[in-house]
């Protein structure tokens, strides 16, 4: 299983983009990166995934590099409620036989939103 | 709301009890998961259940039962624990295909609390 290291707490201020890198170094071939969002007392929520080079949706982009040995989700203009636990997550492919790649989450990156 | 329901929300039990979580999804989803998630360490896979047979049960000890009667509900039953086991336990679903990835749709958790 790829192990992946994130930072663990990052700070910003509202209104601002924030920058999440995650580092995976021995990622394989079939993984694909996907991020979750955590608030408290909840289960964590699909954000982002993607396999190679930027992917965009309403919520946030990712940027992976051709070596594909780490990843950055971008968050633009956070606000408040975007306080919360951001996980990266390599693995998830189909294997060829029956039963799914199993998802590995990390200790994630705790984001604090000032006001 | 993610279409997946956990009761009871909080449970509080005694090291000699027996009792059970139930998780029911509304998605269709074909693949059912128990994670535990413990202060302060990662989300950590206990069980995978696909079309209603085990597919991986992560060396989790065997005070802790699963059980799927059919692809909607899952049920972790839950005996002679000890205080180390409490913890938030999330359940989660996704729709398995082959050659994509399959996205997990994460319950609210139960917190669960062993005295």
């Amino acid at each position: 299983l790829a192990k992946t290291t994130q930072p663990i707490s990052m700070d910003s201020y509202e209104g601002q983009e924030v920058n999440i890198t995650c580092s995976h170094n021995n990622i394989a071939t079939n993984d694909y990166i996907t991020w979750y969002q955590q608030f408290p007392s909840q289960g964590p929520r699909f954000i982002i995934q993607g396999y190679k080079t930027k992917v965009t949706n309403e919520v946030a982009s990712l940027f992976i590099p051709a070596d594909r040995k780490s990843s950055t989700l971008s968050l633009p203009r956070v606000s408040l409620s975007d306080t919360a636990v951001y996980y990266c997550l390599v693995g998830g492919g189909w294997r060829s036989n029956f039963g799914n790649e199993k998802l590995t989450f990390g200790t994630g990156t705790r984001l604090t939103i000032i006001p | 709301e993610t279409g997946v329901t956990q009761t009871p929300r909080h449970l509080v039990m005694g090291m000699t009890n027996k009792k059970s979580l139930k998780c029911e999804q509304h998605l269709g989803h074909n693949a059912m998961y128990w994670y535990k998630q413990s202060a302060k360490k990662p989300l950590e896979l206990m069980f995978v259940y696909n079309f209603k047979e085990q597919t991986e049960n992560n060396s989790v000890p065997s005070r802790f039962s699963p059980e799927c009667p059919n692809s909607s509900h899952l049920f972790l039953h839950l005996h002679t624990l000890q205080p180390e086991d409490s913890a938030l336990y999330l359940c989660a679903s996704s729709e398995q295909r082959e050659h994509s990835y399959n996205e997990q749709f994460f319950g609210p958790g139960t917190r669960l609390t062993v005295l």
